[in-house]
């Protein structure tokens, strides 16, 4: 089946730097990935849609200088945070829709959670 | 507003029973709704997606309804096992865009 590799599972920085989550498709190619963020005992929030070789698309309320997208093939998207603090400290998990899947069902990275310190 | 709401928040239920979860939506005209299942510090798995036109869908022990008139989807697990513990989430995609969008969620635990 449709897989997304997503890396790091888990990552501790400090706070005021950055970190890079990666989202690889292993099995088809993704032109369009989602990013969402889940804080605890919450449900998945939208970020950001990504599409290969162009801009990302980004929620309402969501900072696009803090939140780098970077889909620059169609099997990566790229999420980095930069300048992290302790509120950025979340469930970051990506998503890809699987092309020619006629249930149209999205598969969804592992996560990675961050802990700023 | 557009909301998508699962109204309970945790679910327990004795092993061998059926589960019934709830998700209602407000102001969406969802050509289709998706159930997923969650596990802890995991992503979303996909569980059944059922169409505006079909009433109903199976698929083993799992089986999703659609009402599009009183715009609710009903999840029901039969013969619950405590491997079925987890949060179940509904989603929706909204009209013009790809994205999905997902409901607080439901957290089912089935007691041995």
């Amino acid at each position: 089946g449709a897989v997304v590799s997503q890396h790091p599972s888990w990552v501790i920085c400090k706070s005021g730097t950055s970190v890079k989550i990666e989202c690889r498709s292993l099995d088809f190619q993704a032109t369009t990935m989602f990013w969402y963020r889940q804080f605890p005992k919450q449900s998945l929030m939208l970020m950001a849609t990504s599409n290969e070789g162009s801009k990302a698309t980004y929620e309402q309320g969501v900072e696009k200088d803090k939140f780098l997208i970077n889909h620059a093939s169609l099997t990566l998207s790229t999420l980095t945070v930069t300048s992290a603090h302790p509120e950025d400290s979340s469930f970051y998990i990506c998503s890809a829709a699987v092309p020619g899947q006629g249930n149209y069902g999205y598969t969804f990275g592992s996560g990675t959670r961050l802990t700023v310190v | 507003s557009q909301k998508i709401e699962q109204n309970s928040e945790a679910l327990n239920i004795q092993e061998g029973k059926t589960a019934t979860l709830t998700c209602n939506y407000t102001n969406y005209s969802p050509a289709y709704l998706q159930w997923y299942r969650q596990d802890p510090g995991r992503g979303p798995v996909f569980l059944l997606l059922i169409r505006e036109n079909e009433k109903e869908k199976r698929k083993e022990r799992l089986k999703v309804t659609f009402d599009t008139t009183l715009k609710q989807s009903l999840f029901h697990i039969t013969a619950s096992q405590p491997a079925d513990s987890a949060t179940y989430l509904c989603a929706l995609v909204n009209t013009g865009r790809r994205a999905l969008t997902f409901g607080s969620g439901t957290r089912l635990q089935v007691q041995p």
